[in-house]
């Protein structure tokens, strides 16, 4: 079974803070991704990575930056942590065929 | 613009009978089509995928139809069950887009009753 993991279930910042969140996966995906989910809203990109140190914008990438250094991990940071990034952030990743993206638990982050 | 379309935020059904949830979309490139179960505080689960070449999928109780003409897609389940009650979100990809990129639509809440 794929498994991905993120560092945390629940993280309370303050705003202006800097925030790492965590997501790692054991089943060599070559592609990984990070998304936000907000009430009626639904699942927006962020960022991905279709290899490692690769990265690619996705549709909400303000405020927000990367990092893959190694190909199970895949990093979102906040650089200046605000109180409208508060939301629910989902990592995942993906096989080729057939796009079966396989998510981790989420995060869900209050900005105060 | 909306390239994935969820028109119903909310749905609900008895215990039984079967629940339909619609997807319209807009650009002709989507090459595959899939659907994800989300329950709350749990991230999403793929349930389903289809091909832009055929236009029926079945696994179990739940079928996705397809039909390209009218760009919309559908997720039936039959008999729908309590533990069915979650947000389900429909998702395509785009052929000619980044290896992999889906986009997401804003999800139908349904709501199974006993």
């Amino acid at each position: 079974d794929v498994k991905v993991t993120q560092s945390s279930r629940y993280l309370v910042k303050r705003t202006g803070e800097k925030v790492f969140l965590e997501c790692v996966q054991d089943m060599d995906h070559e592609n990984m991704f990070w998304y936000r989910q907000d009430p009626g809203l639904g699942l927006r990109l962020i960022y991905f990575s279709y290899d490692v140190k690769m990265k690619e914008k996705g549709d909400i990438p303000e405020g927000y930056s990367v990092s893959r250094e190694k190909k199970e991990r895949f990093s979102l940071i906040l650089e200046s942590a605000s109180t409208n990034q508060t939301s629910m952030y989902l990592c995942a990743s993906m096989r080729s065929l057939p796009y079966e993206q396989y998510f981790g638990p989420g995060t869900r982050l209050t900005v105060t | 613009d909306q390239q994935v379309k969820q028109n119903s935020p909310s749905l609900s059904v008895q215990e039984g009978r079967i629940s339909i949830l619609n997807c319209d979309y807009t650009n002709s490139m989507f090459d595959y089509f899939l659907w994800y179960k989300k329950y709350p505080a749990e991230g999403p689960t793929f349930l389903i995928s289809i091909s832009s070449i055929k236009d029926k999928n079945e696994d179990g109780r739940f079928t996705v139809f397809l039909n390209k003409s009218a760009k919309h897609l559908s997720l039936h389940i039959v008999p729908s069950q309590p533990g069915d009650s979650a947000v389900y979100f429909c998702a395509a990809r785009n052929y000619g887009g980044s290896q992999g990129n889906l986009i997401f639509g804003k999800g139908t809440k349904l709501s199974v009753k006993p």
